[in-house]
């Protein structure tokens, strides 16, 4: 069973710039969340995807956007950076809820460092 | 504003001794309440989880209080090993499997 893949794993960039992080779910689940984990913080929900459409957002912009494939990996895209957008994004795949495994159960990739300067 | 409160950063317990980990929440929507745990370099792994309806859940080593009146829970390792030793993150959410609300988290060291 292949577990969640992230990549890249760290990465650099300046304010302004755009940058897209991509992940693969684990095999079986067709549903992906984004977190954004700052330092000293809880991962933040950024958003939701089931069958290629959002289905659920946190209080993040639309500068922070999303996309699912019919292979049910996932890339998070965000433009403008922002010197706060510093963080390790977390990618974390599941079944639909109540459809499979413990209700809330996230199965999370090791996450992708984005740092801007 | 931060509806899931882990207040103690760290804590330090011996080998075989009991750990005890505490969360308040103050969304009194959320009916579904897990507890995740995170080595340093890997993404955060689900330990235990617990529903509204329910007051304790145990499995094998860690338990799960949960006291809705006071919007606390705590998870409980008994006995602690170090392999234990990690950030402990409580979370809840208003729909099961959607939307996690995460805390700060909370380090957790198992000392020999």
């Amino acid at each position: 069973e292949t577990g969640v893949t992230q990549s890249p794993t760290h990465l650099i960039k300046t304010r302004g710039q755009q940058v897209t992080l991509r992940c693969s779910s684990q095999s079986g689940h067709n549903t992906v969340s984004w977190y954004q984990q700052a330092l000293g913080q809880g991962p933040q929900f950024i958003f939701q995807y089931y069958r290629e459409e959002e289905n659920g957002r946190g209080n993040f912009p639309p500068r922070f956007s999303g996309l699912q494939f019919p292979n049910y990996s996932s890339e998070l895209n965000v433009n403008a950076l922002e010197l706060d957008d510093s963080a390790l994004y977390l990618c974390a795949s599941s079944f639909p809820p109540g459809t499979g495994g413990a209700a809330g159960e996230l199965f999370f990739g090791e996450g992708s460092r984005l740092t801007v300067l | 504003d931060q509806q899931v409160k882990q207040n103690s950063p760290s804590l330090s317990v011996q080998e075989g001794r009991i750990s005890i980990l505490n969360c308040d929440y103050t969304n009194s929507m959320f009916d579904y309440f897990l507890w995740y745990k995170k080595y340093p370099a890997e993404g955060p792994t689900f330990l235990i989880s617990i529903s509204s309806i329910k007051d304790k859940n145990e499995d094998g080593r860690f338990t799960v209080f949960l006291n809705k009146s006071a919007k606390h829970l705590s998870l409980h390792i008994v006995p602690s090993q170090p392999g234990d030793s990690a950030v402990y993150f409580c979370a809840a959410s208003e729909n099961s499997g959607y939307a996690l609300n995460f805390g700060k988290g909370t380090s957790l060291l198992v000392t020999p």
